[in-house]
């Protein structure tokens, strides 16, 4: 069974930063694509960054370009989202994702349950 | 590059559920579809715009040309109540529609 656990969601004061943490089994993890998704409060899902099997292309969303990092570790299977300069717009259930490769065709089938980051003063 | 869907869609117990993606020449490209309860994190339920993965009912179907795609829900259920989102790989982006609410009366 293929499982994505996210971690390091919490409150953290605008201008802050966080790093989460998205522990993965039950594939073959470094042939894997992996993904961050998130969602606002009641708003739609929005991708924030790719990163490949390698870690050689990462990609980003202009709303967080220059401010979220993404990195993965295939040693421990496990992908990270550093974020810094932290905004109240930030605030959201952010997800680890992947899929079968190449993901352009086969779609994102793996989820992990999502964790929160509340940002607030 | 935008795909626009409609905010809300109804539809009879029973009867079918039609959801458009609009984006510019779509039909030139791969889309999928999530299926997103309340609560729960997104399940793809349609990829490469006509194909279902393993476990998703066959009620579900896709299709795709020019410049609208659209998922059908055939014999709709209650359990299908939902938001729904389209999905392309773009310019090294990946783009989501704004969402569909699917309601089942």
């Amino acid at each position: 069974e293929v499982q994505l656990v996210e971690s390091g969601g919490g409150s953290v004061r605008p201008g802050g930063s966080r790093r989460l943490s998205c522990a993965v089994s039950g594939l073959a993890f470094s042939n894997h694509e992996f993904n961050w998704v998130r969602q606002a409060p009641g708003k739609g899902l929005e991708w924030i960054s790719s990163i490949s099997s390698t870690g050689g292309n990462i990609y980003y969303a202009d709303s967080v370009k220059g401010r979220f990092t993404v990195s993965r570790d295939n040693a421990q299977r496990s992908l990270y989202l550093q974020m810094s300069r932290l905004r109240t717009e930030d605030t959201g259930v952010y997800y680890c994702v992947t899929g079968s490769p190449p993901t352009t065709v086969w779609g994102l089938e793996y989820w992990g349950q999502g964790t929160l980051i509340a940002v607030s003063s | 590059y935008k795909l626009t869907q409609p905010r809300s869609v109804s539809v009879a117990l029973g009867q079918t559920a039609l959801i458009a993606c609009d984006g510019s020449n779509i039909g030139a490209k791969s889309v999928h579809w999530y299926q997103q309860r309340p609560g729960q994190a997104p399940l793809l339920v349609i990829y490469d715009s006509i194909n279902r993965p393993s476990g998703i009912p066959e009620r579900f179907s896709g299709s795709n040309s020019g410049n609208t795609a659209t998922m059908t829900i055939s014999r709709a259920e209650d359990g299908d109540e939902a938001d729904y989102y389209c999905q392309v790989w773009d310019s090294n982006t990946w783009l989501f529609g704004g969402g569909t609410m699917l309601t089942v009366l």
